[in-house]
């Protein structure tokens, strides 16, 4: 399978836990991108790197959101001191940075904040 | 930031040529239009995309107008497996991906 996978597909933590979660893109795209999704409603954008440079950052990635890409290829998405309301379906996507860029997104993490 | 409307729920049979209208009013010369389809507890899956006129794939059509204020998303016989949310974007892929919001989209469900 050459498509975006994710690890881990589910994480329970409990609240002021911290937690990573990771993001193999296809492999030939330099661009990675990290969504939020709540029940019911459509992904959010966080945040996100051509090759290993970040970007943009949304407001909504707050100072406990971290997310790197050290060369270029997988990405990291840390939350330090876990919050029940950063319980949501984490996901990431890649596109080639062509015109009409498409992205394509992974399976995505689900976290659940206790 | 260009905005989508589109409608919250549709229903159809199977068999069926479904069109979901996405209205775009304030579309930029640069934006183009994506279509995602997403099952629960999955991650959206990329449908169609087109920047004007008519774009076809052997899954959907996509039409949209000259002024492109709106595309319509069109699935032709439609069954079960179906059964999903669909989001329209719009927007520049080029730059500020930040801008590239879902909405709610809509909820498709096909029953027999």
């Amino acid at each position: 399978d050459t498509g975006v996978s994710q690890d881990p597909r589910h994480k329970i933590t409990k609240r002021g836990q911290n937690v990573t979660f990771r993001c193999d893109p296809i492999s030939e795209h330099n661009r990675l991108y990290w969504y939020r999704q709540t029940l019911g409603q459509g992904p959010e954008f966080l945040t996100y790197f051509q090759n290993e440079a970040q970007l943009e950052k949304s407001r909504l990635l707050s100072d406990r959101f971290s997310a790197e890409r050290p060369k270029g290829s997988f990405s990291t998405l840390e939350i330090q001191r876990t919050e029940q309301g950063d319980s949501a379906m984490y996901l990431c996507a890649s596109s080639p940075g062509t015109s009409g860029d498409t992205q394509y997104f992974g399976p995505g993490t689900r976290l659940t904040v206790l | 930031l260009a905005k989508t409307t589109q409608p919250i729920s549709m229903d159809s049979y199977e068999g069926q040529e479904v069109n979901i209208t996405c209205s775009h009013n304030n579309i930029a010369t640069n934006d183009y239009i994506t279509w995602y389809q997403q099952f629960p507890s999955q991650g959206p899956r990329f449908i169609i995309q087109g920047y004007k006129t008519k774009v076809t794939n052997e899954v959907a059509s996509l039409f949209i107008p000259a002024d492109r204020k709106s595309s319509t998303l069109s699935l032709p016989r439609v069954s079960l497996s179906d059964t999903a949310v669909y989001y329209c974007l719009v927007g520049d892929l080029n730059s500020g991906y930040s801008t590239l919001t879902f909405g709610k989209g809509t909820m498709l469900l096909v029953s027999p």
